[in-house]
Parts: structure tokens; C-alpha cells; sequence
């Protein structure tokens, strides 16, 4: 039973480059969460995709933006990178018909800003 | 204040001991729990999911939910060095889906 992938595992971007991040979720889980963890710190929510819609957001600005494919796959688009991006990025799917399901982590994309 | 704190540790003890990890948060709509384990450089792995106050206990984990102290605790028996790891709780109210993490327990167990 596949779990969370991501891809890629590691990037390396300069200030003000974009990034895409991609999400396959868990066999059967049809809804996607992006957080990002900063170093030594909890990861913080920066929104939701379910139905192919941004179902809710965190507290992030507009250049954090995402995509969700039919396939319940997901992207997370980050513009005019900042030296703050840096951080790891994860990728949490579960079942979205009910509110506040479990969600399962994948290993993340470690982003560096330069 | 932050929605959820958490002690970061490190937390040291000896194989076999029973430790105790916590959490307080603020946001009395909380009403969702959830304690997860992650090594280093990978992704968070779900440990204990509950809802609303009491315990659940699942192995050698016992997690326990005080709504009235707005207070949450993972107890681990037994502790091998393979639950050397960073220990996260998380917590979301009935009216979404955000889920508000505490900043982690560094956790190790000493042979």
C-alpha cells in the first residue's frame, strides 16, 4: 500500500525563482494538506485541497499557491522565493468527506534558498 | 501567544523508563488530538489519534486529553531506543481542518 510520496526530496533555489512541489497521496485518500516545517519548529498549515478546490488556508501570503489534480494528486507552487521559504515542505493526505480526519505525512521536499 | 505549546526538550532518559510528553494549548474549540513521531529527516508518522477528553491506549502509548486544563499528554512504556525521535502534538477544532502543531519533543533513549 504506497504512502505519501513526494517529489523532489532535496532543491536548491536562488531569491526570487519559483518553485513547484508535487504530492501523490496515500492509496484511497482523496484530500491533500501542504505545511511548511521551518527548522526546529512544528509544522504550520498552509492550506487544504479537496475536490479539486482550496478548501481552506493558513496564514500564508498569495504567493503560496497549489493545484489538485483529478487524480487527487497536488502541487504547491511557491513565487518569488524569499530567503524565509526555506524550510521543509510536507504533504498530508487523508479522507476529506468528514472533517478532521487523520492525516498522513510524507518525508517532504527540504527547499534551500540561496 | 501561540495556539499550542509544547516543552522542546531534549528529553533523556534510560531504555525502560516511562516518559511522559505534553501539551497545553489555548483554543477552548479544540476538540481533535493527535501525537506523531518523526525521525530525522523524515515526515511526521501518526501515533495517536483521539477525540474530545479521556485516554486511548494503543501498545506501550497512552495518550490522555484534559479539556477542562486545556492539557494534553503521551505517555510511552517501556521506552526502546527506536522511540528516539521528535514527538508533535497537533490539535483542530470541529469547524475545519487546520491542524495546529506544538514545535516537538526531542526524545532520546540511552541503551
Amino acid at each position: 500500500d504506497a504512502g505519501v510520496t513526494q517529489s523532489p526530496t532535496h532543491l536548491i533555489k536562488t531569491r526570487g525563482q519559483q518553485v513547484t512541489l508535487r504530492c501523490s497521496p496515500k492509496s484511497g485518500h482523496d484530500t491533500v494538506s501542504w505545511y511548511q516545517q521551518a527548522l526546529g519548529q512544528g509544522p504550520q498549515f498552509i492550506f487544504q485541497y479537496y475536490e479539486e478546490e482550496e478548501r481552506q488556508r493558513g496564514n500564508f501570503p498569495d504567493r503560496f499557491s497549489g493545484h489538485q489534480f483529478p487524480n487527487y494528486s497536488s502541487e504547491l507552487n511557491v513565487n518569488a522565493l524569499l530567503l524565509g521559504d526555506s524550510a521543509l515542505y510536507l504533504c498530508a493526505s487523508s479522507l476529506g468527506a468528514v472533517d478532521n480526519q487523520p492525516q498522513h505525512f510524507g518525508d517532504g521536499t527540504r527547499l534551500s534558498i540561496l | 501567544q501561540k495556539e499550542v505549546e509544547q516543552d522542546p526538550g531534549p528529553l533523556s532518559v534510560p531504555e525502560g523508563a516511562i516518559v511522559s510528553l505534553n501539551c497545553t494549548y489555548s483554543n477552548s474549540a479544540f476538540q481533535y488530538f493527535m501525537w506523531y513521531r518523526q525521525y530525522s529527516r523524515k515526515g511526521p508518522e501518526l501515533l495517536m489519534y483521539t477525540y474530545s477528553s479521556g485516554n486511548k491506549e494503543d501498545g506501550r502509548f497512552t495518550a490522555q486529553v484534559d479539556k477542562s486544563s486545556k492539557y494534553i499528554s503521551l505517555f510511552i512504556r517501556d521506552s526502546q531506543p527506536s522511540d528516539s525521535a521528535t514527538y508533535l502534538c497537533a490539535m483542530s477544532s470541529n469547524t475545519g481542518n487546520q491542524f495546529y502543531f506544538g514545535t516537538g519533543t526531542s526524545l532520546t533513549v540511552i541503551p
